[in-house]
């Protein structure tokens, strides 16, 4: 069964740090773009970063360069969004994603999400 | 203020066909391809249209996408209480060194 699952949500204050991980299992994660999204209470979807299959291209969003970091480990098929300098509007559920092939913003793979809660 | 614009909300009967609109520009839904979610309360977003059209497998062909110009639609035939949810747009767009761009998201209520 293809199946993403994140951890490494939390409670943490303003300014601090967060690292979130996404364990793939069921499909063949080197091969495969992935995207993390967020969606903060009672709003729509925003997506925050993707990384090629290699993690040779990376791209964020505005709100977040700078402060958050994507990476990956493929040999663990692991995918990662370390998250410093933590806001209040950064509180949402963050979801990692699968891209169809060649399709960035098509994702047919997602994860459960997490809950990051930002606040003193 | 979410860079694709979507209609906040929508409603129709049981049975009815219902579509929900998706507007951009030449950056995302102009020059490239756009693709439509599903959300269910608590649940993660599903993929139900990419490419403009086309259907992951597991998908009703109630549902179907359409793109003209940098405007985009999806339509849902014989709706059903189930399809009670919120749906998103969503296209990679050109600008600003490349990102993906969503719609603000638009509740389908069936009455």
């Amino acid at each position: 069964e293809v199946q993403l699952v994140e951890s490494g949500g939390g409670l943490v204050q303003p300014g601090g740090s967060l690292r979130l991980s996404c364990a793939a299992s069921g499909f063949t994660f080197s091969s495969y773009e992935m995207n993390w999204v967020r969606q903060a209470p009672g709003k729509g979807l925003e997506w925050v970063s993707y990384i090629s299959s290699s993690g040779s291209t990376i791209y964020y969003a505005d709100s977040v360069k700078g402060r958050f970091t994507i990476s990956r480990d493929n040999a663990k098929n692991s995918l990662y969004l370390q998250m410093n300098s933590l806001r209040a509007e950064d509180t949402a559920v963050y979801y990692c994603a699968r891209p169809v092939p060649g399709i960035i913003a098509g994702m047919d793979v997602w994860g459960q999400g997490t809950t990051v809660t930002v606040s003193s | 203020q979410s860079v694709l614009t979507q209609p906040p909300s929508a409603s129709g009967t049981p049975g009815q066909r219902v579509t929900i609109s998706c507007s951009g520009s030449s950056s995302n839904i102009g020059s490239n391809t756009v693709n439509w979610y599903q959300q269910l309360p608590g649940t993660a977003p599903k993929l139900l249209i990419f490419r403009n059209n086309q259907r992951p497998s597991g998908v009703p062909d109630r549902f179907s996408g359409s793109k003209s110009g940098t405007s985009a639609s999806l339509a849902i035939s014989g709706l059903q209480s189930e399809d009670e949810a919120a749906y998103y747009c969503a296209a990679w767009d050109d600008s600003l060194n490349g990102r993906v761009v969503f719609g603000g998201g638009t509740k389908l209520t069936v009455l």
